[in-house]
């Protein structure tokens, strides 16, 4: 089974800074995707960034961007120019790729994300 | 607006009653999968359908189940309600029917916060 683990319970940033959110998982799998969901105090779960794992090059979008270490099984992500809508819960999630039907996401724990003006 | 309808949005019940949640998946989407979010936790997996049929289970209770109809749409049952089963429970859905390039991307509802007094 696999498990997707994020060490950081918490963490502020100043608006306008950088916050670095760590995830490792766990896997026996070659081909899978990565993502990172937010959640903020709405509680809509809104995807931020995905990750195939076959593709070596890190993904972005716009202030978001992910640090793939494959071998370390690591899926850090990067926010910059932090904003106040920024603050919300952050998923790191791990999704297997097998056949055609889709598959579950196994999510962490969260990480709490505060962005202080 | 994912375009995943989950009804109702809130629900008060006592212990031991029963409740139905609805899911409506994205328009072509064949599965659907089924989350708990207790409080200030971790999404857990519940249970995914596609295309009628249970696909994967996960850490659902036997007081719980599901199904999807031919229609798409699914529901949740639970049962035997216990105040531990309040909790925000979000469906979700994937994988396009005619075959729409599956991106891996799951799509969530709103969730249905259910309380159980």
């Amino acid at each position: 089974a696999q498990t997707v683990t994020q060490s950081q319970p918490e963490m502020s940033v100043q608006e306008a800074e950088t916050v670095t959110l760590s995830c490792t998982y766990d896997t026996s799998e070659s081909n899978y995707y990565l993502f990172w969901y937010k959640q903020p105090p709405s509680r809509q779960m809104i995807l931020v960034i995905r990750q195939e794992a076959y593709k070596q090059q890190n993904a972005t979008e716009n202030r978001f961007s992910v640090n793939f270490q494959k071998a370390a099984k690591s899926f850090s992500l990067k926010i910059s120019d932090s904003q106040l809508g920024d603050t919300a819960m952050y998923f790191c999630a791990f999704m297997k790729l097998r056949g055609a039907a889709g598959n579950k996401l196994t999510f962490g724990g969260g990480t709490r994300v505060l962005v202080k003006p | 607006d994912s375009g995943v309808t989950q009804t109702p949005k809130h629900l008060i019940t006592a212990t031991g009653q029963r409740v139905t949640l609805r899911c409506s998946p994205r328009s072509g989407d064949l599965s659907v999968y089924w989350y708990q979010q207790s409080l200030d936790q971790g999404l857990q997996f519940l249970i995914q359908y596609y295309n009628g049929e249970e696909r994967a289970k996960g850490n659902i209770l036997e007081r719980f189940s599901a199904q999807q109809f031919p229609d798409l749409h699914s529901e949740l049952n639970l049962s035997s309600l216990e105040l531990g089963d309040s909790a925000l429970y979000f469906c979700a859905s994937s994988v396009l029917a005619g075959g729409g390039f599956n991106t891996g991307e799951l799509f969530f509802g709103e969730g249905s916060r259910l309380t159980v007094l």
